[in-house]
């Protein structure tokens, strides 16, 4: 159990539906990843908050937006959902966000989207 | 866009065998980390290299960073079935972190 907790473990919805997406980091981790895993895709970055702020962004689409709440939770929302757009995704937590790959993120168990 | 290409893609071993997991680049990375993910679950981190031609070893694993911090590899001596999943490479540039396409990794008991 890596602390990092994420809702729902699966989702299945429609095409052009909206979803939003959960995430608790560990106690104490300052910094909230979110990635997308797909066969075609493999792992892919989205997007990072740190402290309430956005501090990276990735391949996220603009129909894609995320936010990290004062209680430093965080919700990815997904808007006019495509059949492509169905994959795992992730979300990882790490203590200060730094730069440069060396802060260690441990990821959540995922949230499977399924778009029909 | 890829910017990391993993080798092999699958690699199905008996037990007690060696291994190699190559993860290669024509970018430069400022660090290089390397994950074990199991089916259902989140990337564990395994290791972290910064240094080009740094060599880290964890039990059977050693994991190497290339001089140029371009490439990196994953050796593991005498695989075990609890060895089996998927493993990746990650390598930071910037403010970018980016994924390696994965080595399915399956050993036999």
């Amino acid at each position: 159990d890596s602390g990092v907790t994420q809702t729902p473990k699966h989702l299945i919805t429609a095409t052009g539906q909206r979803v939003t997406l959960r995430c608790s980091p560990r106690s104490g981790d300052l910094s909230v990843y979110w990635y997308q895993q797909s066969l075609d895709q493999g792992l892919q970055f989205l997007i990072q908050y740190y402290n309430g702020e956005e501090r990276a962004k990735g391949n996220i689409l603009e129909r894609f937006s995320a936010q990290q709440f004062p209680d430093l939770h965080s919700e990815l929302n997904l808007s006019s959902l495509e059949l492509g757009d169905s994959a795992l995704y992730f979300c990882a937590s790490s203590a200060l966000g730094r730069g440069g790959g060396t802060d260690t993120q441990y990821f959540g168990p995922g949230t499977r989207l399924t778009v029909l | 866009t890829q910017l990391l290409e993993q080798s092999p893609q699958f690699l199905s071993i008996q037990e007690g065998e060696n291994l190699t997991v190559y993860c290669n680049s024509s970018s430069v990375f400022s660090s290089l980390q390397w994950y074990r993910q199991e089916p259902g679950e989140g990337p564990v981190l395994l290791v972290t290299v910064v240094t080009g031609g740094e060599v880290k070893k964890l039990k059977r694993l050693t994991f190497q960073f290339g001089d140029a911090r371009k490439d990196s590899s994953l050796h593991i001596t005498a695989a075990q079935p609890g060895d089996t999943g998927l493993y990746l490479c990650a390598g930071a540039a910037g403010n970018q972190f980016y994924f390696g396409t994965g080595t399915s990794l399956t050993v036999i008991p």
